[in-house]
């Protein structure tokens, strides 16, 4: 069974520039996240969703990040317009989402550099 | 926020030596996880615990759910070259209604020398 795939694995671009990033959930899984770790950190999250809804964007700052989930199945991120201290990698999970046991499977993630 | 403290923050050891890194904070949790985090790679899950005072095994892992829901230990016995990576724990709080949080420590760097 294939694990959770973003997409692009590297992306570099310049400030202001806009970046997405994409995200494949484990087949089944009703709950996405999506995390920002930067160097030398754990992972801190950005958003959750419950299918198609963002139950938790509270750590997303909104004036410049932007996430969708349409469908409840992938799901996109948005920076725009990117700034310096967004380098970081932007990680997706998943996890089934119900019961008290709901472990998150991470993707590889997509390390963001902004010149 | 929930906040956790991760201890050593990076270590050397020799290669066949054990490791023991622990995980503590202020706030209880429900399930505590251990994952390893490879470069260039997304962590990927160890061991999950879920009850107050476990202990559970996966190969040389062990790991124990802290009596007071507030910490967790992850010990590697013999440990081998492809030990090495950055291992860090989870404490997850399920609040009802389907939501989860999950807060990260900082991670314990572990370099294996051969």
């Amino acid at each position: 069974e294939a694990g959770v795939v973003q997409s692009p694995r590297y992306k570099i671009i310049e400030k202001k520039q806009p970046v997405a990033f994409w995200c494949n959930p484990i087949s089944g899984h009703n709950t996405l996240y999506w995390y920002r770790q930067n160097l030398g950190q754990g992972p801190e999250l950005l958003i959750r969703y419950e299918n198609e809804e963002a139950v938790d964007d509270s750590q997303l700052p909104k004036d410049r990040f932007s996430a969708e989930r349409l469908k409840g199945v992938d799901s996109t991120l948005k920076i725009q317009p990117a700034e310096l201290g967004d380098s970081a990698v932007y990680l997706c999970a998943s996890s089934p989402g119900t019961g008290a046991i709901n472990i998150q499977y991470f993707g590889a993630g997509t390390r963001l550099s902004v010149l | 926020g929930q906040q956790l403290n991760q201890s050593p923050q990076s270590m050397f050891i020799q290669e066949g030596e054990d490791v023991s890194m622990n995980c503590t904070s202020s706030s209880i949790f429900n399930t505590w996880l251990w994952y390893k985090q490879d470069p260039g790679e997304g962590p990927v899950l160890l061991i999950a615990l879920y009850k107050a005072g476990e202990l559970t095994s996966n190969g040389r892992l062990t790991a124990q759910f802290g009596i007071t829901r507030k910490d967790s230990f992850l010990n590697i016995s013999a440990s081998i070259p492809s030990d090495v990576g950055i291992y860090f724990c989870a404490g997850q709080l399920y609040s009802g209604a389907g939501s989860y949080q999950l807060t990260f420590g900082k991670g314990t760097k572990l370099s294996v020398i051969p």
